[in-house]
């Protein structure tokens, strides 16, 4: 990808069990978001943290940001069969957009 | 919500022939633009910034000649594919920036391109 690799590539887990995806990207950045999108279709944002933030919730969504090591992780709690998507994480420096390589999820009912 | 559209959704074409994509922020303005390209089972490759009123900047090994981009307003931006070919089969997605708030950006819906 072009800013850097998210890993793992695919994850398959049961319904109720966590999900944490890792992102780490190359260049200094002002904020980090991460994205869904279901296969062929359009992307759907997540939730966005700032270079300045550490951690971040949403709902079942958790984010950490770690610009020393220039990495992001996000945790989906208590997954459910209709989180089964591809997730991107995405680094922004106001002047360039990038995503990373991408983790397929899949949620065994 | 901002929504970002994008016309045609989807398209098939003959090789040899051009094909122009329209990105448009339906209820806001967008001084800058974004166009990605996603083969199958990867990523978005991003392939140019487009800013109102100035030349796109492509990201390395994207053709200039080959994806052509006009942003002629703080609402259109169009991605001209010239001359496609089959390896130009891809879905080709957009998004704009709110010029309100440098943070958000809206993602059209994607258009997807078959060059037989």
């Amino acid at each position: 990808s072009q800013q850097g690799e998210e890993d793992p590539q695919a994850l398959s887990i049961q319904e109720g069990e966590n999900a944490t995806m890792n992102c780490s990207y190359k260049t200094s950045i002002n904020n980090l978001q991460w994205y869904r999108q279901n296969s062929g279709r359009g992307l759907v944002h997540l939730i966005l943290i700032r270079s300045n933030e550490r951690e971040k919730h949403s709902g079942r969504l958790r984010v950490t940001l770690d610009t020393s090591k220039k990495s992001s992780s996000l945790l989906i709690t208590a997954s459910r069969a209709a989180d089964t998507a591809s997730y991107f994480c995405a680094t922004d420096d106001f002047n360039k957009f990038y995503f990373g390589s991408g983790t397929k999820l899949n949620v065994k009912p | 919500g901002a929504v970002v559209s994008q016309h045609p959704s989807w398209v098939i074409c003959k090789s040899g022939t051009s094909v122009k994509i329209e990105c448009r922020s339906l209820d806001f303005q967008a001084t800058t633009m974004f166009w990605y390209r996603q083969f199958p089972k990867q990523s978005l490759m991003l392939m140019a910034t487009s800013n109102e009123g100035s030349k796109a900047t492509y990201e390395q090994g994207v053709e200039k000649d080959k994806f052509l981009i006009n942003h002629a307003s703080l609402t259109l931006s169009t991605l001209t594919v010239t001359s496609a070919h089959p390896e130009d089969s891809s879905f080709y997605i957009c998004s704009a920036r709110d010029l309100r708030d440098q943070e958000t950006q809206y993602f059209g819906p994607g258009t997807r391109l078959l060059v037989l």
